[in-house]
């Protein structure tokens, strides 16, 4: 089983800065499947990076994902007040297919 | 257009059992893996499962080998999860969610909450 591990499990930051979330894979994910989720509270998660690098439909471009093999990147280049959530990696590339524990982004 | 729709919340009395409907529409039923995914409160997403619509093949998580069935019905394009020998640790939000291949998880149902309670 592929564990993967976020950092930090909190990040506070104001509206305008840059966020930066990582997620690290105890092995290789294989072919770059690797998806990133924002959940915000009461609400089911929703795509909005996969295959690593990959805008899902209608995600702003402030939103950019990078990585392969075990390192991976969530960037947010320019906060806006509703990115203000929790976000997930998961690896989609082998059974089982694992999500981390999470990063809470909250408003400073 | 393309909608995964769940039933409504769950009450349930330990040991029982609970079986979770997740009805789709909007797309070809058959073309698509579903997974079941879930979050107990306040806490992170936990993959139980796959099962391939086309012919019902299943894969489950190994901590719910056992518990788990995930079954299809696709004369009425519905996937269900079945959770039996219910524990409070099964007290969760269970999401119903489409793998579309490369790009992962792309719709989801809207949860179901299931409380397991004496």
């Amino acid at each position: 089983e592929i564990v993967l591990t976020q950092s930090p499990g909190t990040l506070s930051l104001s509206p305008g800065e840059r966020a930066t979330l990582s997620c690290r894979a105890s092995q290789s994910v294989s072919s770059s499947y690797l998806a990133w989720y924002q959940q915000k509270p009461g609400q089911a998660p929703r795509v909005f990076i996969y295959g690593a690098s990959n805008r899902a439909t209608g995600i702003p471009d402030r939103f950019s994902g990078s990585g392969s093999g075990t390192d991976f990147t969530l960037t947010i280049s320019r906060l806006e007040p509703e990115d203000f959530a929790v976000y997930y990696c998961q690896q989609y590339g082998s059974s089982p297919y694992t999500f981390g524990q999470g990063t809470k982004l909250e408003i400073k | 257009q393309v909608q995964l729709v769940q039933s409504g919340a769950e009450v349930k009395k330990p040991g029982a059992s609970v079986k979770v409907p997740c009805k789709a529409s909007g797309y070809t039923f058959t073309s698509y893996y579903m997974h079941w995914v879930r979050q107990a409160p306040g806490q992170g997403l936990e993959w139980m499962g796959i099962i391939n619509p086309t012919d019902s093949s299943t894969s489950y998580a190994q901590k719910l080998q056992g518990r788990v069935t995930m079954t299809r019905d696709t004369s009425t394009s519905t996937v269900y999860m079945e959770l039996s020998s219910l524990r409070s640790e099964d007290t969760a939000v269970y999401y119903c969610a489409r793998e579309a291949g490369e790009r992962a998880f792309d719709i989801w149902g809207q949860g179901t909450m299931v409380t397991v309670s004496s």
